[in-house]
């Protein structure tokens, strides 16, 4: 089974600030299979990116995907207070499916 | 409006039964794999199962792994759960969700919560 770590675990920054957020894989993602998804609470997941680093449909291009093999990366260049939510990322490269632990993001 | 719509959660006590199922609309059904994802409150997100697009190939984590049963079915655009020998861990809010043709879930439910407890 592929551990995914997300960190940090909560990141606190004001508006217009950069986020980046990291996801470690305990081995190689297959095919860079990596999905990363918002989910505001109360909300079900959004799908952000796939393959790492394409974005999903109606996802701001303030959002970036990137990285391969074990490390990846999300960052959001520009936050907006509609930005505050958990970010999970997912690998669907192997069986079972993984998710990291999500890291909060807080806007200050 | 793609769209997918759990039902069936519930309280039961350990050890029940509880049948879960999803509708989805707006989109073929039988063109994708279907998904159940779990969130225990205050929790990050837990894949449970897939289910190919004819349903002849399942998988499922180890954790609900001969306890839980993923089904479909395609006339009636329907995507079900069967658990069984339910325990407290299994406590959730389960999504459906359809896995996109280039990879993961796109398309998602609002969820069904399972209770489990004496």
């Amino acid at each position: 089974e592929i551990v995914l770590m997300q960190s940090p675990g909560t990141l606190s920054l004001s508006p217009g600030e950069r986020a980046t957020l990291s996801c470690r894989a305990s081995q190689s993602v297959n095919g860079d299979y990596l999905a990363w998804y918002q989910q505001k609470p109360g909300r079900a997941p959004r799908l952000l990116f796939y393959g790492a680093s394409i974005r999903a449909t109606g996802i701001p291009d303030s959002f970036s995907g990137s990285g391969s093999g074990t490390d990846f990366t999300l960052t959001i260049s520009r936050l907006e207070p509609e930005d505050s939510a958990v970010y999970y990322c997912q690998q669907y490269g192997s069986s079972p499916w993984t998710f990291g632990q999500g890291t909060k993001v807080e806007i200050k | 409006e793609v769209q997918l719509v759990e039902s069936g959660g519930g309280w039961v006590q350990p050890g029940g039964s509880l049948r879960l199922s999803c509708a989805g609309s707006g989109f073929t059904f039988s063109n994708y794999w279907m998904s159940w994802v779990r969130q225990a409150p205050g929790k990050g997100l837990e894949w449970v199962a897939n289910i190919e697009r004819d349903g002849g190939g399942k998988y499922y984590v180890d954790s609900v792994k001969g306890r839980f049963t993923i089904s479909r079915d395609n006339a009636k655009n329907s995507l079900h759960l069967q658990m069984s020998s339910l325990r407290a861990d299994d406590t959730a809010l389960y999504y459906c969700a359809r896995v996109g043709q280039v990879g993961p879930q796109d398309v998602w439910g609002q969820g069904t919560t399972v209770t489990v407890s004496s």
